[in-house]
This record gives structure tokens, C-alpha cells and sequence, in this order.
């Protein structure tokens, strides 16, 4: 199993609609979560972050956790065709420093 | 505020050439890292460092790699000789660490070995 698992996608969704964004990780003892934006060519940026049960929104982003699920969410309300990226989930093991990241998801948002 | 620099942008070189990547960290960042993206593997972490000292190693993938922090504000990413599997956009990212573990990221290197 994958350390953090996304479905590679596309994921094509009509503007304005709502996209809906899924990951999950095999280490309970991962303590935070981060959703990365990375437009073609360009570098991760981050989005969200999250660190305890439950929702956390942010404009038109909300991330959802679940740890006893072992499950990461991203919700993008009111998506526009500029959302079109891929987003990358990541995961803090522990006290460890690093990340580890998904092979992201590529979401694509119709006109 | 100046993010994370990183150069040269684009590297085009020949099989057995050697390669070296540098990155230029965040002012006041704990912690370096360096990463490849390619689109079979993703984003793999490299090497990182805190406070300079090299942590985390295993992921550089054998001895052509070697990675040095002289200094708060300096990284380079060595490649000797290069191959053409070697190809991919390198990432250095730097952070502050806790409480928030953001990552920022650099533009990227894009090699390309011949």
C-alpha cells in the first residue's frame, strides 16, 4: 500500500459546480495535512493545511479530515476554469520533517 | 519578500556530464529540501536538511547524487556523471518547521540529460 494514495484523475467538473477531492495515507501516526495546487510547469503551492478532526474552510476551499478513517479531503465550491490543476495531498509523519506526497490528482473545470 | 531561488532554470546536458543544481532558501528557514517530479514517480523526496545537517538521505537515489548546506542560505544538488533516467524537474522547497510544517517551494530545475 501507498503511503498517500490519490486517484490520478482527470476529474472534469462543469464551472461553478463543486469539485470534490480525495486522499488517504497508511501512517496513524501522521499528524498534518497540506493540499498543494501545481499548475502546469509551475511548483506546488500551497492551499490548505490541516491538522485536527473535522473542517476547515478557506473562501472557496474547505478540507476535511478524518484521521480515525485515515482520509483527507479538499471541497472547491464555485469552481472556475482556473482551478484547473492538479493538486497534490501531502503528509507529515510523526515528528519527522518531511512531507510525503500523492502523485496528485488532476482536476480540469469546464466552461 | 524573496521565496525560495533556484538555478539554473533549465539544464540541458550530455550522459556522463556532471550536474549541479542550487537552491537558495527562504531567509530564516529551518529546513531545505530537495525533490524530483517526474510524471511515472510524482514527487519523491531527495534529501533534506535542518540547520544544515543533512537528516534524510534515503530517498537520493544512488551515489551519482551527493547534496551539501555550507550555509543557512546555500544548497547544491550534484549529479556525477548523469544519466538520461536522471531527467526531471528538481524542486527545492524550505520551511520553518513547527508548529506549521509549510513547505514553499522554488520555480524548479528542469533537466534534461541527453
Amino acid at each position: 500500500q501507498k503511503e498517500v494514495e490519490q486517484n490520478s484523475g482527470p476529474l472534469s467538473v462543469p464551472e461553478g459546480a463543486i469539485a470534490s477531492l480525495n486522499c488517504t495515507y497508511s501512517d496513524r501516526g501522521s499528524q498534518s495535512f497540506f493540499w498543494y495546487r501545481q499548475y502546469s510547469g509551475k511548483s506546488p503551492e500551497l492551499i490548505m493545511s490541516i491538522y485536527s478532526n473535522g473542517d476547515k474552510e478557506d473562501g472557496r476551499f474547505t478540507a476535511q479530515l478524518n484521521k480515525a478513517s485515515q482520509y483527507v479531503s479538499l471541497l472547491i465550491r464555485d469552481s472556475q476554469p482556473s482551478d484547473s490543476a492538479t493538486y497534490l495531498c501531502a503528509v507529515k509523519r510523526g515528528s519527522q520533517g518531511n512531507l510525503i506526497f500523492g502523485k496528485g490528482t488532476k482536476l480540469s473545470v469546464k466552461p | 519578500d524573496a521565496g525560495v531561488i533556484q538555478s539554473p532554470r533549465h539544464e540541458v546536458t550530455e550522459m556522463g556530464q556532471e550536474v549541479t543544481l542550487r537552491c537558495k532558501p527562504i531567509s530564516g528557514h529551518d529546513y531545505l529540501f530537495w525533490y524530483r517530479q517526474t510524471m511515472m514517480r510524482g514527487l519523491e523526496l531527495l534529501i533534506y536538511f535542518n540547520n544544515n545537517v543533512p537528516i534524510d538521505d534515503s530517498g537520493m537515489p544512488e551515489d551519482r547524487f551527493s547534496a551539501k548546506m555550507p550555509n543557512a542560505s546555500f544548497s547544491t544538488l550534484k549529479i556525477q556523471p548523469s544519466e538520461p533516467r536522471d531527467s526531471a524537474v528538481y524542486f527545492c522547497a524550505s520551511s520553518l518547521g513547527l508548529p506549521t510544517d509549510t513547505q514553499y517551494f522554488g520555480p524548479g530545475t528542469r533537466l534534461t540529460v541527453l
